[in-house]
């Protein structure tokens, strides 16, 4: 079963805003990593935060992780349309050590 | 370079007749996952490889399911007697050595069994 949650389920902002996602889950995790999957396609992968870190940049993109409260934020600044997708946080279960965990996904729509 | 390929693209079969999708990995890849995607849900564990070791098969949701990996490079995924509830898109990624939190995923199969 799944052990990620994301929230929103869905989101719709106006292109040059800030897009926030959360991401909860449930086990002891090694890392955790956020994914974007547009329309009909296989998932990107856009960046990995791992359990001793509680924050990471990437471009437009900021990721927070908080272990104690098992969530993670994506922060997607100064939106474009480009963005509009499907964004995935996907967890490694630190007890197994093979299967990742996806949540089931925030679609974002960033209206031109 | 080539990204994870996979076949065929789309495929519509029948209730009770057998599919097999394949997944070409990235050359050098070692690490390989199977997911299953339903309409509007996250990916769903099924396989992972990982070199010459005996594969993770816990995600396979029934003995229905089935996957093999030859040479340690394509991947072909084997579902038999198929019914309504396997309809969904299959994805396969794969990893680097030494890397494997970080997958690169193929475009899927999307799968409709009528």
């Amino acid at each position: 079963s799944q052990q990620g949650e994301e929230d929103p389920q869905a989101l719709s902002i106006q292109e040059g805003e800030n897009a926030t996602m959360n991401c909860s889950y449930k086990t002891s995790i090694n890392n955790l990593q956020w994914y974007r999957q547009n329309s009909g396609r296989g998932l990107v992968h856009l960046i990995l935060i791992r359990s001793n870190e509680r924050e990471k940049h990437s471009g437009r993109l900021r990721v927070t992780l908080d272990t104690s409260k098992k969530s993670s934020s994506l922060l997607i600044t100064a939106s474009r349309a480009a963005d509009t997708a499907s964004y995935f946080c996907a967890s490694l279960n630190q007890n197994t050590g093979n299967q990742f965990y996806f949540g089931t996904g925030t679609s974002l729509t960033v209206i031109p | 370079g080539a990204g994870v390929s996979q076949s065929p693209s789309n495929k519509v079969t029948e209730k009770g007749k057998d599919v097999e999708l394949r997944c070409d990995p990235i050359s050098g890849h070692t690490a390989l996952y199977w997911y299953r995607q339903s309409l509007g849900q996250g990916l769903e564990f099924l396989i992972y490889f990982q070199g010459n070791s005996a594969p993770d098969k816990s995600g396979l949701p029934s003995d229905r399911f089935s996957a093999e990996r030859t040479g340690g490079s394509v991947s072909t995924l084997t579902i038999q007697r198929t019914q309504q509830e396997d309809s969904a898109v299959y994805l396969c990624a794969s990893s680097p050595p030494g890397a494997k939190e970080t997958q690169y995923f193929g475009p899927g199969t999307r799968l409709l069994v009528l």
